[in-house]
């Protein structure tokens, strides 16, 4: 189906352990982006990639990393998770038609 | 921050009424786009509009930008509790396809 997938759709993980969350789309849009979802925040860019091997920060990066060594996916990776990440996480790709955006995941670090 | 604003937080309607949502932003833009967001969902793409365009229809949806402002305005018309939601804009810096989001508008339509 076309789209854009995310995986898990839930996530409970212990402080200090390390979690990927996957991002696959099918558009092959040249953009693809991360948001993290927070109560009196709204949605918040935490990184972006422009194309294959080009990645840059958002406004919230810190303790996050990502790859994107293929167009169609976009892996988001806590190091080394803390409380404060607790959120839902929104992967997106964008074309010329706009930002689509995948279900969601949420992730809760206890 | 980057982040646009968008005004009133949120609002309250009765069935069959008008509602409208009002987003700023502070740079050049290619393009803003506004989404739809039930609560505990993802994100659902309403309507883009580009930073040539002034305004822009779809079904009850209207949108306008007005770049000299930086703001853009979504107008809902003859709203149903099915719009009960929050509104997002979401505007793309010029020259790439970076999109940064609004605070939001909490709509709540009473039947």
């Amino acid at each position: 189906d076309a789209g854009i997938t995310q995986s898990p759709r839930y996530k409970i993980t212990e402080t200090g352990r390390q979690v990927t969350l996957m991002c696959h789309q099918t558009w092959s849009h040249s953009y693809m982006f991360w948001y993290r979802q927070d109560l009196g925040h709204g949605l918040r860019l935490i990184y972006y990639s422009a194309a294959a091997d080009i990645t840059d920060k958002g406004e919230v990066p810190d303790g996050y990393v990502v790859s994107r060594s293929k167009t169609e996916n976009f892996p988001l990776t806590l190091e080394s998770a803390t409380r404060s990440q607790t959120s839902v996480y929104f992967c997106a790709s964008a074309g010329s038609d706009g930002a689509f955006f995948g279900q969601g995941t949420r992730l809760t670090v206890v | 921050s980057q982040q646009g604003e968008e005004d009133p937080q949120a609002l309250s309607i009765q069935e069959g009424e008008n509602a409208t949502m009002n987003c700023s932003y502070k740079t050049s833009i290619n393009n803003l786009q506004w989404y739809r967001q039930n609560s505990g969902r993802g994100l659902v793409h309403l309507i883009l509009i580009r930073s040539n365009e002034r305004e822009k229809h779809s079904g009850r949806l209207r949108v306008t930008l007005d770049t000299s402002k930086k703001s853009s305005s979504l107008l809902i018309t003859a709203s149903r509790a099915a719009d009960t939601a929050s509104y997002f804009c979401a505007y793309g810096y010029s020259g790439t396809y970076k999109y940064i989001f609004g605070t939001g508008t909490r709509l709540k339509v009473l039947a």
